[in-house]
């Protein structure tokens, strides 16, 4: 029973645009969220988080939002650049909860 | 330096055998972590363990089972190999114990294909 969902299994930007990655999750215990950033042949590694206090995490190009009513979070990265194709996975957890992994979103970005 | 590392980096063997995959992590990390990525490219989490305290995903088959012979390293031991044990494994950490609340490191990952 998947309880983080990304119901876009790819998106393809042009460079200098922004990038919208959608998440959504089911668990209302959840109360912190993550993303990671996977190229192919290496492991995820972690790009930026947000806990349930906030609705707004930025990090340079990188904010995330989390809207709690509607138990959804969004990854922005503006502006695109190529170096940004990857997948990228959202995950939630919360106080005796394991990491929950979604499936992943492909970006492609293009020059 | 790799702060996470697997190997070996790909395995392929046969149904019914006895595997392993070795994991070290050099970040003086307190809580390590398997995860496996099926065919499907969930990733899913299989162990939680640090020097006190195992917890198993209970839908992971008994056939497998952590290793850890210090703080430093995770091995994963799969007996009696099966078709569906085909998956990448990523091994990771974090410095403490709590899986959400800290960022895990992952290491390459290990593509297992069972034949």
């Amino acid at each position: 029973d998947q309880q983080v969902k990304q119901n876009s299994p790819s998106l393809s930007v042009q460079e200098g645009r922004i990038s919208i990655l959608n998440c959504d999750y089911t668990n209302s215990m959840f109360d912190y969220f993550l993303w990671y950033k996977k190229y192919p042949a290496e492991g995820p590694t972690f790009l930026i988080s947000i806990s349930s206090i906030k609705d707004k995490n930025e990090d340079g190009r990188f904010t995330v939002f989390l809207n709690k009513s509607a138990k959804h979070l969004s990854l922005h990265i503006v502006p695109s650049q190529p170096g940004d194709s990857a997948v990228y996975f959202c995950a939630a957890s919360g106080a005796g909860y394991m990491l929950n992994f979604g499936g992943g979103t492909m970006l492609m970005v293009k020059p | 330096d790799t702060a996470v590392s697997q190997t070996p980096k790909y395995l392929v063997t046969q149904m019914g055998n006895d595997k392993s995959i070795k994991c070290e992590q050099n970040l003086g990390h307190d809580t390590m972590y398997w995860y496996k990525q099926d065919s499907k490219k969930f990733l899913k989490i299989m162990f939680s363990y640090n020097n006190k305290e195992l917890i198993i995903n209970e839908t992971v088959p008994n056939r497998f089972s952590p290793k850890s012979p210090d703080k430093a390293h995770l091995n994963l031991h799969i007996n009696s190999l099966e078709l569906g044990d085909s998956a990448v494994y990523f091994c990771a950490s974090s410095q403490v114990r709590l899986a959400g609340t800290d960022t895990q490191y992952f290491g390459p990952g290990t593509r297992l294909t069972v034949l």
